[in-house]
């Protein structure tokens, strides 16, 4: 059974830093694209970040882009989202995905407010 | 960027109506999926690759579309399909979802 288990969310405030991990299980990891998807609250689904299965390609959207990064440690089956200068708008749920969308997480959030 | 148009933002239908939601592509994708989305759930694939049924979707659902349209049809609804629903491109980066259809049931 696929399953995949973030964690790492919290409150913090503007500007600080947090770092997410989502652990993967029932699927080779290392043979997987993996992204990072969020939703705001009461709001809709926004993709932030992808990294392919051997980390040679990383892609970000505009509203992440040299603020977040994506990582993964494959021999962990660990994927991670280092986050930082975090604001406000990024608070919202963070759900860790397999490669189009196949399985997601149950979501870890992540509140930033002082 | 391409942006997804979903319509109708929300809808109601009785059981054992048919429901369409429709998905409009700001430029040409070569494939739409959709999610299922129930309150206080995560997301959950419906249709892959424009009308591919994910593992364990009941037949009642199906997906259709090329180009810069695509559907996502209820053949009859039920209770447990109250639900928000998506539509996704994965064609092009960034990789833009709609911003949802919720459906209630009468």
């Amino acid at each position: 059974e696929v399953q995949l288990v973030e964690s790492g969310g919290g409150l913090v405030q503007p500007g600080s830093s947090l770092k997410l991990s989502c652990v993967a299980s029932g699927f080779t990891f290392s043979s997987y694209n993996m992204h990072w998807i969020r939703q705001a609250p009461k709001k809709g689904l926004e993709w932030i970040a992808l990294i392919y299965y051997d980390s040679s390609n990383k892609y970000y959207a505009d509203s992440v882009k040299g603020r977040f990064t994506i990582s993964r440690d494959n021999s962990k089956n660990t994927l991670y989202l280092e986050m930082n200068s975090l604001r406000s708008e990024d608070t919202a749920m963070y759900y860790c995905a397999l490669t189009s969308g196949v399985y997601w997480g149950q979501g870890v959030m992540v509140t930033v407010s002082s | 960027e391409i942006v997804l148009t979903q319509s109708p933002t929300t809808t109601a239908a009785s059981p054992g109506e048919k429901v369409t939601i429709t998905c409009l592509a700001s430029s040409s994708v070569s494939n739409m999926y959709w999610y299922q989305q129930k309150s206080g759930a995560s997301p959950k694939l419906l249709i892959y690759s424009t009308s591919s049924l994910a593992s364990g979707v009941p037949d009642r659902f199906s997906g259709s579309g090329s180009g810069t349209s695509y559907s996502l049809t209820i053949n009859t609804m039920e209770a447990e399909d109250a639900a928000t629903y998506y539509c996704q491109q994965w064609s092009s980066n960034p990789f833009t979802f709609g911003s949802g259809t919720k459906l209630e049931i009468k």
